[in-house]
């Protein structure tokens, strides 16, 4: 069974500061995603990768980074993070092939006030 | 980005109907996925299918390439369906794209 954590849970922010979720997958994928899930707008994709060292801009990634320093981990990085972030944002691994399927994690909650 | 439209966006019914979910989309796609959410979960994968039928369960997956179509079937609902269905496309460049979903409510 396909295995991604992500940390922390929750997580509540200040306007302007800075904000890093971390991504763990033990499946040995290739592909990592970030999305943020709103209502209205469903999930949107942020940043992915295709392995370490390589990170892509998704259909969204302003105001965020992202980082693939390993295989198994990918971290999604908020430098100033503004009350629109306020989000659920999750991590996804995937196979890497036209076939392959995604799995999730649990998903972290980020509040900015 | 690419365009994934599901219908309806929302759905009631008694315990013991069939449910029908429909998505669309607007790009040929290589690999389409079914999700299930619970209300404020993450999201698990219920079925892969680009192309032709699946079964797996009470679920059965009809899609149609050429008309960029695709449906999931849900026989006899239970209260535990309750939750949102998301359908999601990959057009070739292995990033996955989503519908907003379709909420179900299965009353008893």
């Amino acid at each position: 069974e396909a295995a991604v954590t992500q940390s922390p849970r929750n997580k509540v922010a200040v306007t302007g500061g800075k904000v890093t979720l971390s991504c763990n997958q033990t499946n040995n994928h290739n592909n990592m995603y970030w999305y943020r899930q709103d209502t209205g707008h469903g999930l949107r994709l942020i940043h992915y990768s295709y392995g370490a060292g390589s990170t892509e801009k998704g259909d969204i990634p302003d105001g965020y980074k992202a980082s693939r320093p390993s295989q198994e981990n990918f971290s999604l990085i908020l430098e100033l993070a503004t009350p629109s972030q306020t989000s659920v944002y999750f991590c996804a691994s995937g196979e890497g092939q036209n076939t392959g399927q995604l799995y999730f994690g649990e998903g972290s909650k980020l509040t900015v006030l | 980005g690419q365009q994934v439209q599901q219908s309806p966006s929302s759905l009631v019914l008694q315990e013991g109907e069939n449910a029908e979910l429909q998505c669309n989309f607007s790009s040929t796609a290589t690999q389409l996925q079914w999700f299930y959410q619970s209300p404020g979960g993450s999201l698990v994968s219920l079925l892969s299918n680009p192309s032709g039928t699946k079964h797996t369960g009470r679920l059965t997956s009809t899609t149609v390439t050429k008309e960029r179509r695709s449906s999931l079937h849900i026989s006899s609902s239970q209260t535990t369906d309750s939750g949102t269905y998301l359908c999601a496309i990959d057009t070739g460049y292995q990033n996955f794209y989503f519908g907003k979903g379709t909420s179900l409510t299965v009353i008893p």
